[in-house]
Formats: C-alpha cells, sequence, structure tokens
C-alpha cells in the first residue's frame, strides 16, 4: 500500500550545525504536509507546514522542501540547538481523507554538545 | 490555534478493565481524530469522531474496542475496552479547524496496561 515513510530512523548533529530530515512519499494525489515535533511525554507539535503548489517554504530557523517530481519532503534546521533534541514526523494530507492525517515513521533528531 | 485539555493525561491498568481518554478543546471545532502511538512508533488513525453521528473508524479498528463520543463541537471521549498488555500505548487526540488545515494535537494519554 501506499505510505510516508523517512528515510533514517536517527540522526545525530553537532549544536550549531543545519540538520536535515527526509521523508519520501508515494501517493502523487497528497496535496498538504505537515512536519511535526514530539519531545518526550508530549504530543506532537506543528512546525512548518507546505502544500502542494509550493516547492519551498521558510519559518524561523527551518525550511521545508517539496520534490513532487521524486515525491521527496525534506525538513530544514539551521543552527541546530540542544531544545531541537526530538523525534520529528512527516504527514501528509490525502485528497478525499476526510483530512485525516497519515504519518511516517519519524526520525530521532539528537543534538550533540 | 486550538487548545486542547486531554485527560487523564496517564494511568496504569489492569487488562480487562476499560479507560475512558477525555478531549476538551477550548473553541469549537468541526472534526476531530482520535490516533494510537505505540511504544517508539508512529501515529495510527483509530478513527474521525463526528458530532452528531457515529464516528468513522479506520481498518482494524472497531466500535466495540474503541467506542467514541462527540456530544458537542468542543468534546470528545475514547473509551479503550477490555484492555489486554498490547493496548498499552499513547492516545492523541487532534483536531482541525477551518480551511486553513490548523491540525493541533493534544498532550496525550500515557496507558499501561498490566
Amino acid at each position: 500500500g501506499e505510505s510516508v515513510g523517512l528515510h533514517l530512523p536517527t540522526l545525530s548533529v553537532q549544536e550549531g550545525d543545519n540538520s536535515i530530515i527526509n521523508c519520501a512519499y508515494s501517493n502523487s494525489a497528497s496535496d498538504y504536509f505537515i512536519w511535526y515535533k514530539q519531545e518526550s511525554g508530549k504530543g506532537p507539535q506543528f512546525i512548518i507546514d507546505i502544500r502542494s503548489n509550493m516547492d519551498k517554504r521558510q519559518g524561523q530557523r527551518v525550511t521545508v522542501l517539496l520534490n513532487k517530481t521524486v515525491k521527496h519532503l525534506s525538513l530544514q534546521i539551521a543552527a541546530t540547538q540542544p531544545g531541537d533534541s526530538a523525534v520529528y514526523f512527516c504527514a501528509e494530507n490525502i485528497v478525499g481523507s476526510a483530512r485525516q492525517l497519515t504519518f511516517g515513521s519519524g526520525t530521532q533528531l539528537t543534538v550533540l554538545p | 490555534s486550538a487548545v486542547i485539555s486531554q485527560k487523564p493525561s496517564r494511568d496504569i491498568c489492569q487488562r480487562g478493565t476499560s479507560l475512558t481518554i477525555q478531549c476538551q478543546v477550548d473553541s469549537q471545532v468541526t472534526m476531530m481524530f482520535w490516533y494510537r502511538q505505540q511504544p517508539g512508533q508512529s501515529l495510527t488513525l483509530i478513527a474521525t469522531a463526528n458530532q452528531g453521528s457515529e464516528a468513522t473508524y479506520e481498518s482494524g479498528f472497531v466500535i466495540d474496542k474503541f467506542p467514541i463520543s462527540r456530544p458537542n463541537l468542543t468534546f470528545s471521549t475514547l473509551t479503550v475496552s477490555n484492555m489486554s498488555p498490547e493496548d498499552s500505548s499513547i492516545y492523541l487526540c487532534s483536531v482541525v479547524q477551518g480551511s486553513n488545515y490548523g491540525y493541533t494535537f493534544g498532550s496525550g494519554t500515557r496507558l499501561t496496561v498490566v
């Protein structure tokens, strides 16, 4: 079946470096994508979203890139900080799905001192 | 964005019993969703809670096991019935508001069945 998946389950980066978290999706009908951050013991927290009519969107220290040709989504975090350590999920909304989200498997980001 | 209060935040329950989880939103929302997150895993949709009608369940989830109520536009409950250790998970409610695709999650209920 079609699914949203992540390339890497874990990622370790040095504090101050940039982080890139990747996500692959297989349903070309998906039209909306969200990145969530989940810290231990907490619910997912919205980071940034992007619609399929865009290929890049920037927020504060974060950038999401969407490549519809290869069905790839990435989250870039600039100047990674210890507080960025968490699990990051991508999620997609599939057209006609009554707007529920389908989540990827998640990437654990660890920021090293 | 909406603020969600989810209770209880955690519980340890005996097998065979049931637990009802509450989700209270500070504003009226059309769509509410219940997710399950098994240990170390991603989120899986259980059902969509519809106000004034029965919930819509995803494949693998049934109403007898996970009955849901949605009495109004700000509140919903999920019951985990006849629990077994395999039901040990985090259960999360989520809402979406309007056409701006703003999905918000509660802090979750961490359930341990012993």
